[in-house]
């Protein structure tokens, strides 16, 4: 298995604040690291894919970077329907996901 | 549209196993690529992959839980199944199913969309 290891475990923020979440893998993975986002109470739902590549219908304030064993999301200005939980997610080999990001309002 | 919805018991005694069954619409289990994975969340935790099992039958285990697990398919039902042997209070988690999308040309791959997730209490 591909240990994937997120920090920070949570943040606090404002909205209109720019945030960065980092992930890191146990080896090197190119590019295949996926992001999540899971609202309280909901399924995860899909953001970026391919390290940067925007789902359809996700808004353009969020974008994924990196490559190798590092990786950062980041959300150019919080709204305050981004406060919620964040998972990266290798697809190099057997899916492993991140321990998770909590996002809450500060 | 693709839906994935995940039905089966919400208590288990310790010992018992659970069988879970994904039923989707939307798209084929026989589509080269595609594939339908099943992944935990106990409450208030991390997500945890479980299995998948792909178009060719091909299935893939996690390495902590493989001697406990089974993945099946039925292509003519859209449905695909999830046993659990031995179950203990602490597989008491959240279970979704999700699909699992190969993007053409690369090796790519990501889950989606996810079912909404069934609750199963583990619990004498």
């Amino acid at each position: 298995d591909i240990q994937m290891t997120q920090s920070p475990s949570s943040l606090s923020a404002s909205v209109g604040d720019r945030v960065t979440i980092a992930c890191r893998a146990g080896q090197s993975i190119g590019n295949y690291l996926n992001w999540y986002q899971q609202r309280p109470g909901k399924a995860p739902q899909l953001l970026i894919f391919a390290a940067s590549s925007l789902q359809t219908g996700v808004p353009s304030r969020f974008s994924g970077s990196g490559s190798g064993t590092d990786f950062t999301l980041t959300i150019s200005s919080l709204q305050p329907e981004d406060f919620a939980s964040y998972y990266c997610q290798q697809s190099y080999s057997n899916p492993t996901f991140g321990q998770g990001t909590k996002l809450e309002i500060k | 549209q693709i839906t994935l919805k995940e039905s089966g018991p919400t208590l288990v005694k310790p010992t018992q196993t659970l069988t879970l069954t994904c039923t989707f619409s939307g798209f084929s289990l026989t589509t080269s690529g595609v594939g339908v994975g099943w992944i935990r969340q106990p409450p208030g935790k991390a997500l945890e992959w479980l299995a998948l099992i792909y178009w060719d039958d091909d299935k893939r285990y996690s390495p902590s839980l493989k001697s406990r697990l089974t993945i099946t398919k039925d292509t003519s039902k859209n449905q695909v199944v999830l046993t659990l042997t031995n179950m203990d209070p602490v597989d008491t988690a959240t279970y979704y199913c999700a699909h699992r999308v190969k993007q053409k040309l690369s090796n790519h791959n990501w889950l989606d969309p996810w079912g909404q997730g069934t609750l199963v209490t583990v619990s004498s």
